[in-house]
């Protein structure tokens, strides 16, 4: 089944204590981000990666890192947790841009409370 | 800056009652249009893409249209199960990202 996974689902931590969300897609996708969803903001991106060791700042990236070191997999590490990084984390992937599928799949979500 | 706004909010239907959601949009030059279903704790679940202008895509229930400055998702005779937030996005020419409106909050009372 052509899906994007997220662990964990749901994590409790505290202010400072790094953590990393992990995401992979088995969909082979050159394409994947990270987004997080507030409520009365909707869906803002953190980063984005076009392929593998190609990452770009999204909209909202500082206090987040990423890594894609494999097609797969594209984590998003917070080195120093804040509580306003307290959010619902999703991860998606697609085609690369231009390909006239652009459509992107989104995982179910990591919910993130810093206290 | 692109920008997408979505109207209205939140909407109410009886079952089978038909309307209309609406996304209006500003951006550089689209490269496509994107509608999103949300069921609350989940992600978003792709329902269509538009292009150009005058394209229109349907499935089940679900029509979405396309014009130069906005896109309606028309929803005829809905049902219970519909009730979701839809999601409205753009990707601009020469851009890899999205961007989202905040959604529309359907429920469709029986």
């Amino acid at each position: 089944e052509a899906q994007v996974t997220q662990n964990p689902r749901y994590l409790i931590t505290v202010t400072g204590k790094k953590l990393t969300v992990t995401c992979s897609q088995n969909m082979n996708h050159e394409y994947m981000s990270w987004y997080r969803q507030d409520p009365g903001l909707g869906l803002r991106q953190i980063y984005y990666s076009m392929n593998v060791e190609v990452t770009d700042k999204g909209d909202v990236p500082e206090g987040y890192k990423v890594s894609r070191k494999e097609k797969r997999n594209f984590p998003l590490i917070l080195e120093s947790p804040s509580p306003n990084q307290t959010s619902l984390y999703f991860c998606a992937s697609s085609l690369v841009p231009g390909s006239g599928q652009e459509t992107q799949y989104f995982g179910p979500g990591t919910r993130l409370l810093v206290l | 800056e692109d920008q997408v706004t979505q109207s209205p909010e939140a909407l109410r239907l009886q079952e089978g009652e038909s309307s209309s959601l609406n996304c209006s949009y500003t951006v550089s030059g689209l490269r496509g249009l994107f509608w999103y279903r949300q069921d609350p704790g989940k992600g978003p679940e792709f329902l269509f893409t538009l292009y150009s202008a005058g394209e229109e895509k349907e499935k089940e229930r679900l029509k979405a249209t396309l014009t130069k400055k906005e896109s309606f998702l028309h929803i005829t005779a809905p049902k219970p199960e519909d009730s979701a937030t839809y999601l409205c996005a753009v990707q601009a020419f020469g851009y890899s990202t999205l961007t989202f409106g905040k959604g529309t909050m359907l429920l469709v009372s029986p």
